[in-house]
């Protein structure tokens, strides 16, 4: 199975911050890595796939870069809404597998 | 809308057994590959199981042997049979779409789940 790791488990920031999430897979899974937005009580929602490709209507302040075992999720200027958990995904092969997850707080 | 709606959660004994509904608007289930994903109380997400449009199946090995995937194409309706249910059962079970986008390699997808329920509950407790 393809172990999927995130750093940082939780981070705090501000209103207005950069930040940026790691997801590193244990092995080469190529493009084939998403994101997801999960706030307590909800269902996770897809803000990028393929790595780099952002959903339709996810907020262009959000952005995916990476490739094979290493990749970033960058939220550009952090917003209110924004504060969440967020889950890296490999579809390169079954079982399909998430990351920890990383909690952005304030 | 697409919509999926999830339903047959509850409070069971271990060994038990419950059958999970999920029901679909605005997309067919029959056409569309389907997964079930759980996540236990304060945990994060753990892929369980999917079926493909040609009902091939795949499963997580934690349920292996135990959950089984299904649809009633005539009620639109994804199922997930769980029987043997043990306390680390436990979790909020979602059912979702896989979503697909060419990546311009012939034959070649990438593949996303852009679609979720909002989750039934499964506690597994004596």
């Amino acid at each position: 199975d393809i172990q999927m790791t995130q750093s940082p488990p939780s981070l705090s920031a501000s209103v207005g911050d950069r930040v940026t999430i790691t997801c590193r897979a244990s092995q080469d899974v190529s493009g084939y890595l998403n994101w997801y937005q999960q706030k307590p009580g909800k269902a996770p929602n897809l803000l990028i796939y393929a790595a780099s490709t952002l959903q339709s209507g996810v907020p262009s302040r959000f952005s995916g870069s990476g490739s094979g075992t290493d990749f970033t999720l960058t939220i550009a200027t952090l917003q209110p809404e924004d504060f969440a958990t967020y889950y890296c995904q490999q579809s390169y092969n079954i079982p399909l597998t998430f990351g920890g997850g990383t909690k952005v707080e304030i | 809308e697409v919509q999926l709606v999830e339903s047959g959660g509850g409070l069971i004994q271990p060994g038990g057994s419950l059958r999970l509904s999920c029901a679909a608007s605005g997309l067919t289930v029959s056409s569309s590959y389907m997964s079930w994903v759980r996540q236990a109380p304060g945990k994060g997400l753990e892929w369980v199981s999917v079926i493909y449009r040609a009902g091939i199946t795949y499963y997580a090995d934690s349920v292996k042997g135990r959950f089984t995937i299904s649809r009633d194409n005539s009620k639109n309706t994804l199922h997930l049979q769980m029987n043997s249910l043990r306390v680390d059962d436990t979790a909020v079970y979602y059912c979702a779409r896989r979503g697909s986008m060419a990546t311009g390699t012939p034959g070649q997808y990438y593949y996303f789940m852009d679609v979720w329920g909002k989750g039934t509950t499964v506690t597994v407790s004596s």
